[in-house]
């Protein structure tokens, strides 16, 4: 089971417009990261926010977190045709294992038009 | 630096039949995790590996089993396939540790008929 939801499903958008994805979860959590994903390839990781963060910058990303609505938006500034691709939050939850396990979200597909 | 590599890249088999995947982890890792990818969906986890033990597992059956070597490397087996086995499936390699990001192979694209 999935146990984060993006919003919106899809997003498109011209070159150089911002771009914001959302992301809900349901329980609490360790961290939260964001990956990226080009069609049919492997998932490339993109920023990682602890859960005492509120919020977290990496060049043209920028990340917030607000645990007391379980949720969380990754904002991809002035976009490029190659930002277009699929885009998933990622929880990991407290584990006494010191093992995580990250639980991914449904997926924001962006497409980024020239 | 090598990253993660998965083979084969995609594969054929039909029902019934059994299916091993493999994985090596990107140099300096020690931790192997196995997702399930449906078309449009998220990975879902299938289990994780760690000192050639499996360490977490998620809610997939037993007829998914794995595997951690020395080195390592990793193997996914899954057992009497079913058409809905048809996935992308990827690995991905990490450190032991609890805010240690995933590396992500490319994923075997596994077809089931």
């Amino acid at each position: 089971s999935q146990q984060g939801e993006e919003d919106p499903q899809a997003l498109s958008i011209q070159e150089g417009e911002n771009a914001t994805m959302n992301c809900s979860y349901k329980t609490s959590i360790n961290n939260l990261q964001w990956y990226r994903q080009n069609s049919g390839r492997g998932l490339v990781h993109l920023i990682l926010i602890r859960s005492n963060e509120r919020e977290k910058h990496s060049g043209r990303l920028r990340v917030t977190l607000d645990t007391s609505k379980k949720s969380s938006s990754l904002l991809i500034t002035a976009s490029r045709a190659a930002d277009t691709a699929s885009y998933f939050c990622a929880t990991a939850g407290f584990m006494n294992t010191g093992f995580q396990k990250l639980v991914f979200g449904t997926g924001t597909r962006l497409l980024v038009s020239p | 630096d090598a990253g993660v590599t998965q083979s084969p890249t995609h594969l054929i088999k039909t029902r019934g039949q059994q299916v091993t995947l493999r994985c090596s982890p990107k140099s300096g890792h020690d931790t192997v995790s196995w997702y399930q990818q449906a078309l449009g969906q998220g990975p879902q986890f299938i289990f994780q590996y760690y000192e050639e033990e499996e360490r977490q597992r998620g809610n997939f059956p037993d007829r998914f089993s794995g595997h951690q070597f020395p080195n390592y490397s990793s193997e996914l087996n899954v057992n009497a396939l079913l058409l809905g086995d048809s996935a992308l499936y990827l690995c991905a390699s990490s450190l032991a540790g609890r805010n240690s990001p995933l590396h992500f192979g490319n994923g075997t694209r596994l077809t089931v008929t």
